[in-house]
């Protein structure tokens, strides 16, 4: 596609319910990155996919986040048993590749909020 | 560890005046820095990178940032503010070999008529 898309634009769920967030990055782009935008908090990084290898779960805040990538390409962020400190949007990237700075193409984000 | 240092999480100009948005790293080894600019209910876009050779680097809408090695900084920089330039302004910095961004708070730039 022409950019990152990501689905849903918005989500609203009940405290305690899991919830998926999907990004689709721009074709080709072999490094997919998972931030976390809360209010007054900048852009957390959650976890990052470059082509096969293990990704670095390195910024997960607990094991109730996970994120997969299919065949490389399309990635699920999940978070189970939702809490109202989850709510924030949820920005994927990508990029060509990892190994410079290549610049990084952001989604429009998932606004999500717990109740 | 790298980290990055936003001062001003809102900074106020009057149009036509300079904007001056504050940035500062730490990071063991030559760093690569980035501005990114999200405006109002859309995505993160890049504004400007600096990655080796000169120091001073321009950057879309009149933007430009200078590394200073000596003070650790990435100042954002643009001489006359428009009303357009509102905004949210975030600064990243990645290690050279490491793949993860690390992003500053944001400074959200409003410009008064």
């Amino acid at each position: 596609g022409a950019g990152v898309s990501q689905s849903p634009s918005n989500k609203v769920t009940e405290k305690g319910k899991d919830v998926e967030l999907r990004c689709d990055p721009i074709s080709g782009h072999t490094a997919l990155y998972w931030y976390r935008q809360s209010l007054g908090q900048g852009l957390e990084f959650l976890i990052y996919f470059q082509g096969n290898s293990a990704p670095d779960k390195s910024g997960l805040p607990s094991d109730r986040f996970s994120a997969e990538r299919t065949g490389g390409s399309v990635s699920t962020l999940t978070i189970q048993r939702t809490q109202q400190e989850d709510s924030a949007v949820y920005l994927c990237a990508s990029s060509l590749t990892s190994g410079g700075p290549e610049t990084q193409y952001f989604g429009p984000g998932t606004r999500l909020l717990v109740l | 560890a790298q980290s990055v240092t936003q001062l001003g999480s809102h900074v106020s100009v009057s149009e036509g005046a300079l904007v001056l948005l504050r940035c500062n790293y730490s990071s063991s080894v030559p760093p690569y820095l980035f501005w990114y600019v999200q405006y109002p209910n859309q995505g993160l876009q890049l504004l400007l990178k600096y990655t080796t050779g000169a120091t001073l680097v321009k950057g879309i809408n009149g933007f430009e940032a200078e590394f200073k090695k000596s003070e650790t900084s990435f100042h954002l920089t643009k001489p006359s503010a428009h009303m357009s330039d509102a905004a949210e302004y975030f600064c990243a910095v990645r290690e050279g070999g490491y793949q993860k961004v690390t992003f500053g708070i944001g400074t959200k730039l409003q410009v008064i008529p």
